[in-house]
């Protein structure tokens, strides 16, 4: 399975600021995806992102909160943007298996927002 | 109607029984089925796929699949403290190509 490095780990971050998320992955990719991870839930898919392309977002999250970069096939940001209480979450970054999308997480990166 | 359903415990077992960990799932399409390990504070770890109705063992560890039935299980033999965690089972949907987690069942093993 691929290794994911996925940085910073936890931040503590204002409300109205926005904070980037990186994730690199020791090999190329074709799919990149970012979850989020409520207190005491599971996860939920934000979006899928693609090389060349823009990412697609799952119902419920948009660009404009949760903008997207893939410039390459190791590497991924997830910014999130005008940040509230509400967005604290730990947010994790997965890579696929291959054909039966399988997917291998990050360390992830916890995020506070006071 | 959830995706994926999880009874989210605490199922509390003795050391050295056996743990069994239930999931249905509401897409009948779905063709793949993984378990994830998320040990408190950590991401989560895959253990165990499988993709075919029947029985796919590893170890300890054995995952049922019942499509007919939409259910996917896990067991865990010989069951040790080290296994405390919290289980979530996932779901390739056929709609989309993506996977959905189950709530997560929160398994505590006491020595």
């Amino acid at each position: 399975s691929a290794v994911i490095s996925q940085k910073p780990s936890r931040d503590i971050c204002q409300r109205g600021t926005s904070l980037t998320i990186q994730c690199q992955v020791d090999s190329q990719v074709t799919m990149m995806f970012w979850y989020r991870q409520q207190p005491g839930q599971s996860l939920t898919l934000i979006a899928t992102a693609n090389q060349g392309s823009e990412a697609t977002y799952e119902s419920g999250f948009v660009i404009d909160k949760f903008p997207i970069s893939r410039p390459n096939l190791t590497f991924s940001t997830l910014t999130v943007s005008n940040m509230s209480p509400e967005d604290s979450s730990i947010y994790l970054c997965s890579v696929d298996g291959g054909q039966v999308t399988e997917a291998f997480f990050g360390q992830g990166t916890r995020l506070t927002v006071v | 109607q959830k995706e994926v359903e999880q009874n989210s415990g605490p199922l509390s077992v003795p050391e050295g029984a056996i743990a069994s960990l239930n999931c249905t799932y509401s897409d009948r399409g779905s063709q793949s089925f993984f378990w994830y390990r998320q040990y408190s504070g950590k991401s989560p770890e895959l253990i165990m796929s499988i993709y075919s109705n029947g029985d796919k063992e590893d170890g300890r560890f054995t995952a049922q699949l019942n499509k007919a039935s939409q259910y996917v299980s896990l067991l865990i033999r010989d069951s040790q403290p080290s296994d405390s965690a919290t289980y979530l089972c996932a779901v390739n949907m056929e709609y989309g190509n993506k996977l959905v987690f189950g709530a997560g069942t929160i398994l505590r093993v006491k020595s």
